[in-house]
């Protein structure tokens, strides 16, 4: 799989919109750009994911630039419980999640 | 509906004891898989079972590891003579289909923390 490279971490307060930036320079054509995040304690929770065009789901809107080499997963309104690490990772044929280290966003009130 | 599930939630064990964890994917997912995730790490991938075909066990760190999926259904990994090595939270997760991987997403349970002394 293509490599991603994402910011350590980042912080954000309550309520307000936040912008987290995946790098993928490498990306393929036929790559997919997924997102999953684990909170403290729990197992990994897919977000969204994308090809192409921007996407929006409940969780989370997806930009994705238009040569395809970075996007940005978007929260609209974080509340304490996003909380939690971001993984931004690159999909094709294979069925193995292959994360690195994410992003940590912290959220204070 | 009902998630994944995974037991025990812990199990703290001796070095050289077996150990057994069991996952219990959502009804209806065809393809379950194992990753493990030792303290501050990504996921490691360990094996993948899809539906009654062999599994792939390439992830798999040594012969000490093993799983079965009985049934389609049921899974479980089995470390034998366990290493401290081997300490790390054990994640399982299904997923409604294979290989398309583009984009097929993974549901994943609460894991089982390991810890060997």
């Amino acid at each position: 799989d293509a490599k991603t490279t994402q910011p350590n971490s980042m912080e954000s307060n309550e309520e307000e919109p936040v912008h987290l930036p995946c790098n993928h320079s490498t990306i393929s054509g036929t790559d997919y750009i997924h997102w999953y995040r684990q909170l403290p304690s729990q197992g990994p929770e897919y977000v969204i994911h994308g090809l192409t065009s921007n996407v929006n789901n409940r969780m989370a809107s997806l930009a994705i630039a238009e040569d395809r080499k970075s996007s940005t997963l978007i929260l609209h309104r974080a509340t304490l419980r996003d909380a939690a690490v971001y993984y931004c990772i690159l999909r094709n044929s294979g069925y193995a999640l292959n994360f690195g280290k994410g992003t940590s966003l912290l959220v204070t009130p | 509906g009902a998630g994944v599930s995974q037991s025990p939630s812990n199990k703290v064990t001796e070095k050289g004891k077996d150990v057994e964890l069991r996952c219990d994917p959502i009804s209806g997912h065809t393809a379950l898989y194992w990753y493990r995730q030792s303290l501050g790490q990504g996921l490691e991938f360990l094996i993948y079972f899809q539906g009654n075909s062999a599994p792939d066990k390439s992830g798999l760190p040594s012969d000490r590891f093993s799983a079965e999926r009985t049934g389609g259904s049921v899974s479980t990994l089995t470390i034998q003579r366990t290493q401290q090595e081997d300490s790390a939270v054990y994640l399982c997760a299904s997923s409604t289909r294979a290989g398309a991987g583009a984009y097929n997403e993974q549901f994943f349970g609460p894991g089982t923390r390991l810890t060997v002394l």
